[in-house]
């Protein structure tokens, strides 16, 4: 059964305290998996697509990598404006259908 | 380029009530997918509907249905609602164009707060 393992649940750091949250993933093939922010009573915005093992993409303090099994959302020198739910998602292949598993998400909590 | 927009933005119901929820994609965008949002469970796929036709569907109970306009706007419409149904109902906008090589880059609306009391 496809899966997604966030860790871990919640974060708290100093600001400038740079840290990874953590996704691995169980599915019979991946087709993509997304990185996305959630502010409270918001929805979800989009951050990262990556699509195979050893690929990275940057975005101002974010960096995201992918393994076979697992990706890494690295977060450099955050501020409290980086505090907010990252969720990592996956889509399997299977067909034309935009379908996202996701994980539960960490809560990250930055403190100036 | 406006994004995704969902009415109502709240809603209380009561118990067996039913409710209807309305999404309007990003312009140009001919997917749409739903998503419920809860504490314990986290975002789980509902349905996706493309050109007005159902491409894929969650593990929900038959009283999650929903449909898509020739214009691309989507509706879901949750019958004799349950305590557990009160959520986050997101709507995702894509153009719809995923295939085996293809990811398409889902956006979401700022989701649709049901409570059921």
């Amino acid at each position: 059964e496809d899966q997604v393992t966030q860790s871990p649940e919640a974060l708290r750091l100093q600001e400038g305290e740079s840290s990874s949250l953590n996704c691995s993933y169980t599915v019979s093939g991946l087709r993509g998996l997304f990185w996305y922010r959630q502010d409270p009573g918001k929805g979800p915005e989009f951050l990262f697509t990556l699509y195979s093992a050893g690929e990275e993409k940057e975005k101002e303090r974010l960096k995201a990598t992918l393994t076979k099994k697992e990706s890494f959302l690295h977060i450099t020198a955050p501020k409290p404006e980086d505090s907010a739910t990252y969720l990592c998602a996956v889509q399997p292949y299977g067909g034309a259908t935009n379908k996202l598993i996701f994980g539960t998400g960490t809560l990250l909590a930055v403190q100036p | 380029k406006a994004g995704v927009t969902q009415t109502p933005r709240y809603l209380i119901k009561t118990r067996g009530q039913q409710v209807t929820l309305s999404c309007s994609p990003i312009s140009g965008h001919r997917s749409v997918s739903w998503y419920q949002q809860t504490p314990g469970q986290g975002l789980q796929f509902l349905f996706e509907y493309f050109s007005e036709t159902q491409r894929n569907k969650g593990n929900f109970p038959g009283r999650f249905s929903g449909r898509q306009f020739s214009n691309s706007r989507s509706e879901m419409n949750v019958s004799t609602l349950e305590l557990g149904d009160s959520a986050l109902y997101l709507c995702a906008s894509s153009s719809g164009t995923s295939g085996r090589l293809i990811v398409d880059e889902q956006f979401f609306g700022p989701g649709t707060r049901l409570t059921v009391l």
